[in-house]
């Protein structure tokens, strides 16, 4: 089935250790979001890609960066979390704009957690 | 983008049908309608989506009031594994699909 995928589930850092996550798709989908969720909260969207244009969430840290290095697969760096990181990551894409709507499809997420 | 008002939680039967309302007052006439739900340590997933028609596909049906400002998400038969919060979210289609979550309504389906 196509999906997205968010590898690994749970990732443990150390405070300040960079850490890399990663999402794929078979959805073949040019939009790849990456939202934050903390607990208790609802997500919130951090950047997305269209194709390989960036697109940076105004308040989005400069601690978090993305890479997108091909249709499938988007990574998201925390260059140096803070306990205040730890998170749920999702990972969403969409099909490119021009139809009704859009329909975003999540991945399960990785909870990161920082030590 | 249009922000939304959803009740914090709802308690439903399990076999009876969900009704989760939506207020969206401030809603603008090409934005859409967008329900996910999010099933705990899962991510978010999609129910279903209109812009001034009702909808129904195979998980549920969207009523959208004639002036748009408010609508209402029915899940007909509500079975333990629809527990999840619900999300009413309101999006421009030009705005490479961003959603902004809100709090949602947290429903549980008892037996």
């Amino acid at each position: 089935d196509a999906m997205v995928i968010q590898n690994p589930r749970y990732q443990v850092t150390q405070f300040g250790k960079p850490v890399t996550l990663s999402c794929s798709q078979t959805l073949n989908h040019n939009v790849m979001y990456w939202y934050q969720q903390k607990s208790s909260q609802a997500p919130k969207l951090l950047f997305h890609y269209y194709d390989k244009d960036f697109n940076n969430e105004a308040d989005t840290p400069d601690n978090f960066q993305s890479r997108r290095p091909n249709t499938s697969f988007c990574f998201l760096d925390i260059r140096s979390p803070g306990l205040g990181d730890a998170a749920m990551y999702l990972c969403a894409t969409s099909i490119s704009p021009g139809l009704a709507g859009f329909v975003q499809f999540f991945g399960p997420g990785t909870r990161l957690t920082v030590l | 983008d249009a922000k939304t008002t959803q009740p914090t939680s709802m308690d439903c039967a399990e076999g009876r049908a969900a009704n989760l309302p939506c207020n969206h007052s401030t809603i603008s006439g090409n934005e859409y309608v967008y329900w996910y739900r999010q099933i705990h340590s899962q991510g978010p997933q999609y129910i279903i989506h209109g812009l001034k028609n009702n909808e129904t596909n195979e998980m549920a049906s969207l009523i959208i009031t004639e002036d748009r400002k408010s609508s209402t998400l029915i899940l007909p038969h509500a079975t333990l594994r629809d527990t999840a919060v619900y999300y009413c979210i309101v999006g421009l289609t030009d705005s490479w699909g961003k959603l902004q979550f809100g709090a949602g309504t947290q429903v549980v389906v008892t037996p």
